[in-house]
């Protein structure tokens, strides 16, 4: 099976601008979560869709946002972005939303000047 | 929410020698603590689980050890070799409220295996 895959790869943006990302599960997978990774705060849980739905949300603003197609496929979108901004994005998907072993993408590296 | 705090953030061994990380979790409903080895600029692999029916479990040269009763689990890679050297990183899977769940990790360990 293919793994999980994320575009677009690097992306460099100027303050106030806004972009998404998008990440392809796993075939079969209907959970995908996003994470972002920074050095100062390592690992941060964004939120996760499941079946179309957003199961679970962490602690960003609402600038933060996604969403989850039929196909299980998802996109994250960032408005009005921010220095702090900068970060390499994960996605991860499982088969089921719950405690579940979650499979990551390559993250996409955006960089906000 | 779950906090989970790993410990040491760096690690140093030799070559053959044997490296343990650890980890500390706080809420007492999570029931799953994945293990992920990341390789600079990739993306973090699963490289064990535990689940808490479970107070051990080995796979090859890596072992992962759960106490949930003092909330902390380990990971040990016996024979260390060079190619172990990367940032791992423990997670543990909390309730977020409404049955959701969602893994909360560590800061990360950054070992180096010296040759």
């Amino acid at each position: 099976k293919a793994g999980v895959t994320q575009t677009p790869r690097y992306l460099i943006k100027t303050r106030g601008q806004q972009v998404t990302l998008s990440c392809s599960p796993i075939s079969g997978h209907r959970s995908v979560s996003w994470y972002q990774q920074t050095p100062g705060q390592g690992l941060q849980f964004l939120f996760e869709y499941f079946s179309e739905t957003q199961r679970n949300k962490g602690n960003f603003p609402g600038r933060f946002s996604g969403r989850q197609f039929s196909n299980s496929r998802s996109e994250m979108n960032v408005s009005t972005l921010e220095l702090g901004d900068s970060a390499l994005y994960l996605c991860a998907s499982s088969f089921f939303s719950g405690e579940e072993t979650q499979y990551f993408g390559p993250g996409t590296r955006l960089l906000v000047l | 929410g779950e906090n989970v705090e790993q410990h040491p953030s760096t690690l140093s061994v030799q070559e053959g020698d044997s490296a343990v990380i650890k980890c500390t979790y706080s809420d007492s409903a999570s029931n799953y603590f994945p293990w992920y080895k990341q390789e600079l600029g990739k993306r973090p692999q699963l490289i064990i689980d535990i689940r808490s029916n479970v107070g051990e479990k080995k796979d090859q040269r890596i072992a992962v050890t759960l106490n949930k009763t003092a909330k902390h689990f380990s990971l040990h890679i016996t024979e260390t070799q060079p190619e172990d050297s990367a940032v791992y990183f423990c997670a543990a899977s909390g309730e977020s409220g409404g049955s959701n769940y969602k893994l909360t990790f560590g800061k990360g360990t950054l070992l180096t295996v010296n040759p």
